[in-house]
């Protein structure tokens, strides 16, 4: 079964500009996530979707984060402008969720340094 | 958002010895547990779960045991191998959330040949 695809897996900006970043989930699982993960620290969700629907997105920095989810599958998250905090590790992760919680699947995560 | 907390951010062993990782989480509503391992460049990997109606479960050389009165959970790493050096993360997701997870900050845990 492939797992969860992250794109680009490295990208290095200056402060101001955008960056792009794009995740396919495990085929068949409906809720999708982005977390954010500085350095030393343990990730923090973003955004949530159940399938093209936003389930929780309390934490996204609205003024500058943007993700949306089309057709229920894939998903992509931007920044712009991208500020210095932002560098970061970005975490995709999916479930299958059919009456109960259950295991988040990772992919490899897209780091970002923000110059 | 949730508070889920470790209580020593790097631990080391030596190899062949078994190693006890712990985590506070603040969230008594929480029902589901994860504990995830995350080697240096790649995402977080699963290696144990329990619900909040178990206080111990047993997998392949790891337990998890869940002590819902002081909202604790610990993960114990049998013979302790080289590859098992990794930061370890604690995961909660509180009930009629639809699978939300919150993270603690993570372990790190360092193995010694």
């Amino acid at each position: 079964e492939a797992g969860v695809a992250q794109s680009p897996r490295y990208k290095i900006i200056e402060k101001r500009q955008s960056v792009a970043f794009w995740c396919n989930p495990i085929s068949g699982h409906a809720t999708l996530y982005w977390y954010q993960q500085i350095l030393g620290q343990g990730p923090k969700l973003l955004i949530q979707f159940q399938n093209n629907g936003v389930v929780d997105d309390s934490q996204l920095p609205k003024d500058r984060f943007s993700a949306e989810r089309l057709k229920g599958v894939d998903s992509t998250l931007k920044i712009q402008p991208a500020k210095l905090e932002d560098s970061a590790v970005y975490l995709c992760a999916s479930s299958f969720v059919a009456g109960g919680p259950g295991e988040l699947f990772f992919g490899e995560g897209s780091r970002l340094t923000v110059l | 958002g949730e508070s889920v907390g470790l209580h020593l951010p790097t631990l080391s062993v030596q190899e062949g010895d078994n190693s006890i990782i712990n985590c506070a989480y603040s969230n008594s509503a929480s029902d589901y547990f994860i504990w995830y391992k995350q080697e240096s460049g790649k995402g977080p990997q699963f290696i144990i779960d329990i619900r909040s109606n178990m206080d111990k479960r047993q997998g392949q050389r790891v337990t998890v045991l869940l002590n819902k009165t002081v909202k604790h959970l610990s993960l114990q790493i049998a013979a302790t191998q080289p590859g098992d050096s990794a930061v370890y993360f604690c995961a909660e997701t509180p009930a009629n959330t639809g699978n939300q997870f919150y993270f603690g900050t993570g372990t790190s845990l360092t193995v010694i040949p």
